[in-house]
């Protein structure tokens, strides 16, 4: 069973871009979280999208969007990139949609520059 | 306000020893999970083992083991009979009430001496 996939791994962008994460959640798993992880703030969360619906938001400024598609697939978005977003974005899935187990990904590596 | 510490930055253990990782936690919730991940140098999140609020048994997952003591809001990690390959950050997180944002703690980076 394959798992949790980020893509790209490595992402460089210059401050004012904007840029899109993909995830590819377990087949079967209808929920996905997004995470940012720095040096700084530790691992905070972005959001969770469960069947194509935004469940939780964390506390990020408008510039950082989701969305679901019905393959539960999901995508994340920066708009107007900053230094500060230099990040790993992690993606996890799961089941469902309630403390459930998350398996994540291996992240993708954003570089603002 | 919910909130997950780790008061251990840095920990050494010589291979073959047992090693605790400590976690406390706080929430007003009373359905919650409680989960412990091993990051690597790779970045990569590796679900390790589970404990719900409500289950009274502590879990275990092979050389895993979380000690639960819900009235002193603490989940520490024992690792039995450490291997080299443990060696990697260790983060605590919870889940509370019905959804699926978790709260991780700073981490713990376990080092293991052969």
């Amino acid at each position: 069973k394959a798992g949790v996939t980020q893509t790209p791994r490595y992402l460089i962008k210059t401050r004012g871009q904007q840029v899109t994460l993909s995830c590819s959640p377990i087949s079967g798993h209808r929920s996905v979280s997004w995470y940012q992880q720095t040096p700084g703030q530790g691992l905070q969360f972005l959001f969770e999208y469960f069947s194509e619906t935004q469940r939780n938001k964390g506390n990020f400024p408008g510039r950082f969007s989701g969305r679901q598609f019905s393959n539960s697939r999901s995508e994340m978005n920066v708009s107007t990139l900053e230094l500060g977003d230099s990040a790993l974005y992690l993606c996890a899935s799961s089941r469902t949609s309630g403390h459930d187990i998350q398996y994540f990904g291996a992240g993708t590596r954003l570089s603002v520059l | 306000a919910q909130k997950i510490t780790q008061t251990q930055p840095g920990m050494f253990v010589q291979e073959k020893e047992a090693v605790t990782l400590d976690c406390t936690y706080d929430t007003s919730d009373q359905s919650y999970g409680l989960f412990w991940y091993k990051q690597p140098s790779s970045g990569e999140m590796i679900f390790l083992i589970y404990q719900g609020s409500y289950d009274e048994q502590n879990a275990t997952e092979g050389r895993y083991s979380l000690n639960f003591q819900k009235a002193r809001k603490s989940a520490n990690l024992v690792i039995s009979a450490s291997q080299l390959g443990d060696s990697a950050m260790y983060f605590c997180a919870m889940s509370p009430g019905d959804f699926n944002k978790f709260y991780f703690g700073s981490g713990t980076k376990l080092n293991v001496k052969p």
